[in-house]
């Protein structure tokens, strides 16, 4: 049974350009969250994605954007990189969407902007 | 405002020894999660444990156990029989919202674990 996979692994990139992050949720998930992890600190919550719709989101600006396709996969758009968009970004998944199932997340993608 | 709040940046104990890690969450809902994780220096979020702020049992998972005040709103990590493998940053992380419009996790700041031999 396949966990939450990520890709790419790394990734590098230059300010202003667009990159795009993909995530496959566990087998049997269909709810995907998005999170941003800088060195040292906690994730922060970006958004979440259930029923191809965003159902929450954190204070990011509209320069993040996401989609979830009918196979509950997700990706995460972040257009006109700043320096400071260097982080992880992790793809949890979890069933349906409730305060009481436990989410999994991937290894991460770590995007580094130059 | 600060939502979850660990108070200790670092943390060592002893191999063998039990170790405790506070954490407090401010919410205003009546239903939410609250959940540990643990992450190694690979990064990967390893999940711990959960409790539910109806449940009225303190939650456990092995050597992992949490002390769950909820007047107090603090909900602190018990690691029994510490191991040089448990030597991570660990997260405390409060899940609120509705069922029906999604939820955040919140994560707090973290604390770092050292495990001595």
């Amino acid at each position: 049974d396949a966990g939450v996979t990520q890709s790419p692994t790394h990734l590098i990139k230059t300010r202003g350009q667009q990159v795009t992050l993909r995530c496959s949720p566990k087998s049997g998930h269909d709810t995907v969250s998005w999170y941003q992890q800088a060195l040292g600190q906690g994730p922060q919550f970006i958004f979440q994605y259930y029923e191809e719709e965003e159902r929450q989101r954190g204070n990011f600006p509209d320069r993040f954007s996401g989609h979830q396709f009918p196979n509950y996969s997700s990706e995460l758009n972040v257009n006109a990189l700043l320096l400071g968009d260097s982080a992880l970004y992790l793809c949890a998944s979890s069933f349906r969407v409730s305060s009481y199932n436990e989410q999994f997340f991937g290894p991460g993608t770590r995007l580094t902007v130059l | 405002a600060q939502k979850i709040t660990q108070t200790q940046p670092g943390m060592f104990v002893q191999e063998k020894e039990a170790v405790t890690l506070d954490c407090t969450y401010d919410t205003s809902d009546q239903s939410y999660g609250l959940f540990w994780y643990k992450q190694p220096s690979s990064g990967e979020m390893i999940f711990l444990i959960y409790q539910g702020s109806y449940d009225e049992q303190n939650a456990t998972e092995g050597r992992y156990s949490l002390n769950f005040q909820k007047a107090r709103k603090s909900t602190n990590l018990v690691i029994s029989a510490s191991q040089l493998g448990d030597s991570a940053m660990y997260f405390c992380a409060m899940r609120e919202g509705h069922s029906t419009g999604g939820f955040k996790t919140i994560f707090g700041a973290g604390t770092r674990l050292f495990v001595k031999a």
